[in-house]
């Protein structure tokens, strides 16, 4: 049985450069969401797919951010033009309709 | 809009002591509750959860909590406490309007001394 999967688990970039993460969700559950921590704060809701469609994003979200899902299955989080400021562990997880959330180990970004 | 509040960013307890994790909630129509852990460098792993039928919901690792409306309260309980629950623990609630979002408290950090 195998979790909900990031990768890469840690990324280092340079201000300015363009950085994407992957998630591949537990393999039956068909939504699938993108969560951003920072240092002493709880998760916070970035956007989430059901099957392919996005159906939510949040304003956290700037338009430097993009998420797709094109298969339904695993799912990129595209950061271009990294600022200082999104720094931060980026979560996945994934659920079945209304079933419980998993999440996976987290994507940890520091822009320098 | 519902919301949690997470009373005590840090507790600091005795192995072998009782943990009492506070949460508290805010919600205009019956909440659904979760507890979730997060060791360092870790995602969060679910403890337990609340989805309106027993109050008293018992996790894993001996953690249970009680949901009681009067209080809008959440807390988190174990009778005695073990090195390995140092942790971050983290209370949430599922927002309404669809999608099965959840929103977060800003977390306790859960020290167990020797």
């Amino acid at each position: 049985d195998t979790g909900v999967s990031q990768d890469p688990r840690h990324k280092i970039t340079k201000r300015g450069q363009n950085v994407t993460f992957r998630c591949d969700p537990i393999s039956e559950h068909n939504r699938l969401y993108w969560y951003r921590q920072t240092l002493g704060q709880g998760p916070e809701f970035l956007t989430y797919f059901q099957n392919e469609a996005q159906l939510e994003k949040s304003r956290l979200l700037s338009d430097r951010f993009s998420a797709e899902r094109p298969k339904g299955s695993f799912s990129t989080l595209e950061i271009q033009r990294t600022e200082q400021g999104d720094s931060a562990m980026y979560l996945c997880a994934s659920s079945l309709e209304d079933g419980t959330i998993y999440f996976g180990e987290g994507s940890w970004l520091t822009v320098v | 809009a519902q919301s949690v509040t997470q009373l005590g960013s840090h507790v600091s307890v005795s192995e072998g002591a009782l943990v009492l994790l506070r949460c508290n909630y805010s919600s205009s129509v019956p909440p659904y509750l979760f507890w979730y852990v997060q060791y360092p460098n870790q995602g969060l792993q679910l403890l337990l959860k609340y989805t309106s039928a027993a109050t008293l919901v018992k996790g894993i690792n001996g953690f249970e909590a009680e949901f009681k409306k009067s209080e809008t309260s959440f807390h988190l309980t174990k009778p005695s406490a073990h090195m390995s629950d140092a942790a971050e623990y983290f209370c949430a609630v599922r927002l309404t309007g669809g999608g099965n979002k959840l929103t977060f408290g800003t977390g306790t950090q859960l020290k167990v001394e020797l």
